[in-house]
């Protein structure tokens, strides 16, 4: 089993829909989670990071963090097609693990116009 | 802010010669830096961490003797890729964690090309 699970996608959607990117961890004990876009040919960026429970907004983006079912959500309002880009998650496990964050493979968003 | 910057950003150079990457954290200092490397379309790989002052840890399968990584400053880190060949080839970024942060802020990346 992967540390940090992501549907590979393509996910697709249309200009001004809601886009939701899931990711799945293993380590039970992972207290940072983060979200990152990549654009094609492009370093990642960060988008917004989480280390509670529940949701949190950051403008069109919201972070949802679920630890009871080890599961963590980025919601895009209002998509465009600047948005299409591939998203990775992002857990630190727990101290134990040393505090080497792992990186999902990622999920490609496009933004139909 | 937490600014990342690699020098250079591209590199094409002949197989066997030796190629240097710097990474460097801009406006703040990097007690941590990673070293990652990227095939197109395919995920991100860890290669190796970087703490200021200490030896490098490498990830398994990473060449040690072949990737050379120096931090030498908390604001520096660089990597050397020795003896490069054509499959050495590739997209390699680095990142750095702003002191006991666990966020880490990437720079814009090192295309190589290994002729």
């Amino acid at each position: 089993q992967k540390e940090v699970e992501q549907n590979s996608g393509p996910l697709s959607v249309p200009e001004g829909a809601i886009a939701s990117l899931n990711c799945t961890y293993s380590d039970r004990g992972s207290q940072s989670f983060f979200w990152y876009r990549q654009y094609s040919g492009k370093s990642p960026e960060l988008i917004m990071f989480i280390y509670s429970n529940g949701d949190k907004e950051d403008g069109r983006f919201t972070a949802q963090l679920n630890k009871a079912s080890q599961y963590v959500s980025l919601l895009i309002r209002d998509s465009q097609p600047s948005d299409s880009a591939t998203y990775l998650c992002a857990v630190t496990p727990s101290r134990a693990g040393g505090f080497k964050t792992i990186f999902g493979a990622g999920t490609r968003l496009f933004v139909k116009a | 802010g937490a600014v990342v910057s690699q020098h250079p950003s591209w590199v094409i150079c002949k197989s066997g010669t030796s190629v240097k990457i710097e990474c460097r954290s801009l406006d703040f200092q990097a007690t941590t830096m990673f070293w990652y490397r990227q095939f197109p379309k395919q995920s991100l790989m860890l290669m190796a961490t970087s703490n200021e002052g200490s030896k490098a840890t490498y990830e398994q399968g990473v060449e040690k003797d072949k990737f050379l990584i120096n931090h030498a400053s908390l604001t520096l880190s660089t990597l050397t890729v020795t003896s490069a060949h054509p499959e050495d080839s590739s997209f390699y970024i680095c990142s750095a964690r702003k002191g006991q942060q666990e966020t880490q802020y990437f720079g814009p990346g090192t295309r190589l090309l290994v002729l």
